[in-house]
This record gives structure tokens, C-alpha cells and sequence, in this order.
């Protein structure tokens, strides 16, 4: 099936600043269609963290921001902390499904 | 606030029917703007997306899935509903249903998640 490659895990000590990946091909991110980054915490549902590629929903921290070029997408972490601890999803459309494409999952730890 | 609660058996025997419900609560199910979808999480597949539904019926699959998955509406009870036959271990997940917003595919809402194992 379609999936968005993601790094399996990225670290950082609080303050610092992490990227994730996510890379697609040419029937989603590729095709210009908006990625989406979404955060889980332990035990609960992914909450939606970034929404079309850039925008952050109301009570997002903006220690948090998106960007997209080509057939990639990145989540960037400015300013780390230990709440930020979680697994971090990228998620765009795919043609070839006519439905939605996950990454595979990137989870941060705050050293 | 929009609020989505998955309901259903947690326990499903093998080759049987997966049967689940999700009830909108906040916010009207016929609203023009969104789909309904039902999304996937296990340890060895990550999130799999299973399909989705419109208001009015109309519904798209996960072709890795489609001859084996069923989503209905029901807009007088503002709930949409999952069938998966033929279950197997592989089936055994978190199931979660979401609001999707059509315009840039954004999964806006989600519920909290129901567990379902597949266990004879």
C-alpha cells in the first residue's frame, strides 16, 4: 500500500530543534496535494498539529511549524520539550487510493 | 466541539464480521464540507486508512481492503458505521473514526479509538 516514509525516530535535549521527514511520491505529496502532521500522545487518538502544510490550529504551540517542497514534507520542533514527547504523523491524500496516505510514524524523545 | 465515540464489540472471532459505530455528537453529520472516515492502528502497520463515507452515502475504500469493508450512514442518528469481514489476526487494531475536511483532506476530529482483537 502507499505510505509516507518518515524517520522511525529523531531525539533532542529540551531547547534544542528537531526535523521530521516525510517523503512521498508522485500520487500525493508530489501531486501538490497538502500534508498534514498530526501528534500521539501514549494511549490517545492523533491530534491534528499542523493543518495544509504550514497552518497551525488554534492552541498549537508555534514551536511547531510545517513546510512542503517537491514530493517532501517536513515537521520542525523549534525550542524542544519534554511534553513533546510523543510519535508524530505526516498524512496527505493519494490518488491512487482516492483517500488518505499516512506516514509511518516518527517518535521524539526529549533527552 | 465536534465529538466522534467508536462503539462495538472489542472482541471479534475469526472469520467473522467486524461490526463498529461511530456517534457524532456537537455538530451535524449532513454538513455539505466533510466526510466520514474510519482509520486504522496497529503495531506492525502503523495507521491504515480504511475508507470513507459523504452524508449522502456516496463512499471510497482502501482498494487494499475493498472487498472486505462496508460504511453506512445514518444521518437520523448522526452515526456512520464500519463492516470488515472475514476477519484474521492481521484485523486486530485500534479503530478510529474522524471528520475529514474535504478541502485539503485535513482529518479535523478524531474519536478516542476502540480496540478490537481478533481472538478464537
Amino acid at each position: 500500500q502507499s505510505v509516507l516514509t518518515q524517520p522511525p525516530s529523531v531525539s533532542g535535549a529540551p531547547g534544542q530543534r528537531v526535523t521530521i521527514s516525510c517523503t512521498g511520491s508522485s500520487s500525493n505529496i508530489g501531486a501538490d496535494y497538502a500534508v498534514h502532521w498530526y501528534q500521539q500522545l501514549p494511549g490517545t487518538a492523533p491530534k491534528l498539529l499542523i493543518d495544509g502544510n504550514t497552518d497551525r490550529p488554534s492552541g498549537v504551540p508555534d514551536r511547531f511549524s510545517g513546510s512542503k517542497s517537491g514530493t517532501s514534507a517536513s515537521l520542525v520542533i523549534t525550542g524542544l520539550q519534554t511534553e513533546d514527547e510523543a510519535d508524530y504523523y505526516c498524512q496527505s491524500y493519494d490518488s491512487s487510493l482516492s483517500g488518505s496516505v499516512f506516514g509511518t510514524g516518527t517518535k521524539v524523545t526529549v533527552l | 466541539q465536534l465529538q466522534l465515540q467508536e462503539s462495538g464489540p472489542g472482541l471479534v472471532k475469526p472469520s467473522e464480521t467486524l461490526s463498529l459505530t461511530c456517534t457524532v455528537s456537537g455538530g451535524s453529520i449532513s454538513n455539505s464540507d466533510y466526510y466520514w472516515d474510519w482509520i486504522r492502528q496497529s503495531p506492525g502497520r502503523g495507521l491504515e486508512w480504511i475508507g470513507k463515507i459523504y452524508y449522502s452515502g456516496g463512499t471510497y475504500y482502501n482498494p487494499s481492503l475493498k472487498s472486505r469493508v462496508t460504511i453506512s450512514v445514518d444521518t437520523s442518528k448522526n452515526q456512520f458505521s464500519l463492516k470488515l469481514s472475514s476477519v484474521t489476526a492481521a484485523d486486530t487494531a485500534v479503530y478510529y473514526c474522524a471528520r475529514l475536511r474535504s478541502r485539503l483532506n485535513t482529518l479535523e476530529y478524531w474519536g478516542q479509538g476502540i480496540l478490537v482483537t481478533v481472538f478464537s
